[in-house]
């Protein structure tokens, strides 16, 4: 089982839609968990970042853990064209805090205007 | 300045070439990192360095091998690549002690090897 799964779509939704994004991850240690944003022919950019469980919101953005069942998602509310990128969860798969992550596979999202 | 920057944004080099790729921050990170992606696919690590001494190595073949001058700068050395190496070699940095997870990434070197 790999540590951590992501379907990765292609999603395509229409603007002003809520999105839903969502992981799984196969390991209980887990403690660190975070969203990446990546464009076309750029290097991802860190989103959002939750510690443990439970939810973390950023403008538009909701990060949300459930330890329980080993699920994290990200919502993207009032979705934008300027949303439509390629989006990489990732966890720390030692649980302690090294410097190595684990991604996702990738969901890449469409928003049309 | 957030920013970590890579260069050169493109290259293309045959089988024998030796051929170097650089990435440069200047937030005062103490780790940075090597990371190697095919299309569609996520990022993979191959180096990290922390205070500038290489401290995770993921089994990467010897044709790559990582340099990292001082604490601003990051080098990959190419050498004798193979076709399949052909992909975006992403650099990013992040602070020593922790905040591991927040990682800047620079925009990559797009790398085809003929």
């Amino acid at each position: 089982q790999k540590e951590v799964e992501q379907d990765p779509g292609p999603l395509s939704v229409p603007e002003g839609a809520i999105v839903s994004l969502n992981c799984t991850y196969s390991n209980s240690a887990f403690q660190y968990f975070m969203w990446y944003r990546q464009y076309s022919r750029k290097g991802p950019e860190l989103l959002m970042y939750t510690y443990s469980s439970g939810n973390k919101e950023d403008g538009r953005f909701t990060a949300q853990v459930d330890k329980s069942s080993k699920y994290i998602s990200l919502f993207i509310r009032d979705s934008q064209p300027s949303d439509s990128a390629t989006y990489l969860c990732a966890i720390d798969p030692s649980g302690a805090g090294s410097y190595q992550l684990t991604f996702g596979k990738g969901t890449k999202l469409s928003v049309i205007p | 300045d957030t920013e970590v920057t890579q260069t050169p944004k493109h290259l293309v080099m045959g089988m024998t070439n030796k051929k170097s790729l650089k990435c440069e921050q200047h937030m005062g990170h103490r780790a940075m990192y090597w990371y190697k992606q095919k299309a569609k696919k996520p990022p993979e690590l191959m180096f990290v360095y922390s205070y500038e001494k290489l401290s995770i190595n993921e089994s990467v073949p010897s044709r790559f091998s990582p340099e990292c001058p001082n604490s601003s700068l990051l080098n990959l050395h190419l050498h004798a690549l193979q076709p399949e190496d052909s992909a975006l070699y992403l650099c990013a940095s992040s602070q020593g002690n922790m905040g591991h997870y927040e990682q800047y990434f620079g925009p990559g070197t797009r790398l085809t090897v003929t």
